[in-house]
């Protein structure tokens, strides 16, 4: 079984700081899958990077694939309470379109 | 865009009772779909894939007669909880992948209380 390490696992920071989460593996997948969880509801992907050294903007948010697909961080710059939920990192194993979840890091950004 | 949707979003029982869970893709077909379980505050365990026309393939630690998975149609996977416990409380959540690589379609959860 793949494991993947997310860290931290709680944030909690001021709205305007930046913030950077990370999910790290000693296995190779051959996609990693970003997502974003509300209370009650089922993740909502954010981003899917797929080439080592990937680098994916969306608005705000900067996802990066490590060269050796092993790793990637979400980066988030100036924070807003509306960021606010749990971030999950999901690898896909080479195999299949199985997935792997990253412990989770729930953020919570203060007004 | 591909919808999973899950029926019921929250269910109450008794404990020793059996409930089902329903996923569905709709406006796609998933010859595998993915059953998972996430306790509050914690992630989403993979409990197990479920692949039409053939049996489950459960995670370690999941036990099967407990769990049954049935995955009768292309856009339809079932979860049944038998003898049910407190402690099969959860928030269970099926996933279905697209034709993109890369792509996974969750369904929205279905929040189970045994009482």
């Amino acid at each position: 079984t793949q494991l993947l390490e997310q860290s931290p696992q709680f944030l909690s920071i001021q709205e305007g700081e930046n913030l950077t989460v990370y999910c790290n593996s000693s296995s190779v997948f051959s996609s990693l899958q970003w997502y974003r969880q509300e209370p009650g509801e089922g993740p909502v992907l954010l981003v899917t990077v797929v080439t080592g050294g990937e680098v994916k903007k969306l608005k705000r948010l900067t996802f990066q694939f490590g060269d050796a697909r092993k790793d990637s961080s979400l980066h988030i710059t100036a924070a807003q309470p509306g960021d606010t939920g749990l971030y999950l990192c999901a690898g896909e194993e080479t195999s299949g379109s199985r997935l792997t979840f990253g412990e989770g890091t729930q953020l919570t950004v203060n007004p | 865009g591909a919808v999973v949707s899950q029926h019921p979003s929250r269910v109450i029982c008794k404990s020793g009772t059996s409930v089902k869970i329903e996923c569905r893709s709709l406006d796609f077909q998933a010859t595998t779909m993915f059953w998972y379980r996430q306790f509050p505050k914690q992630s989403l365990m993979l409990m197990a894939t479920s692949n039409e026309g053939s049996k489950a393939t459960y995670e370690q630690g999941v036990e099967k007669d407990k769990f049954l998975i049935n995955h009768a149609s292309l856009t339809l996977s079932t979860l049944t909880v038998t003898s049910a416990h407190p402690e099969d409380s959860s928030f269970y959540i099926c996933s279905a992948p697209g034709a993109t690589p890369g792509t996974q379609y969750f369904g929205p959860g279905t929040r189970l209380l045994v009482l």
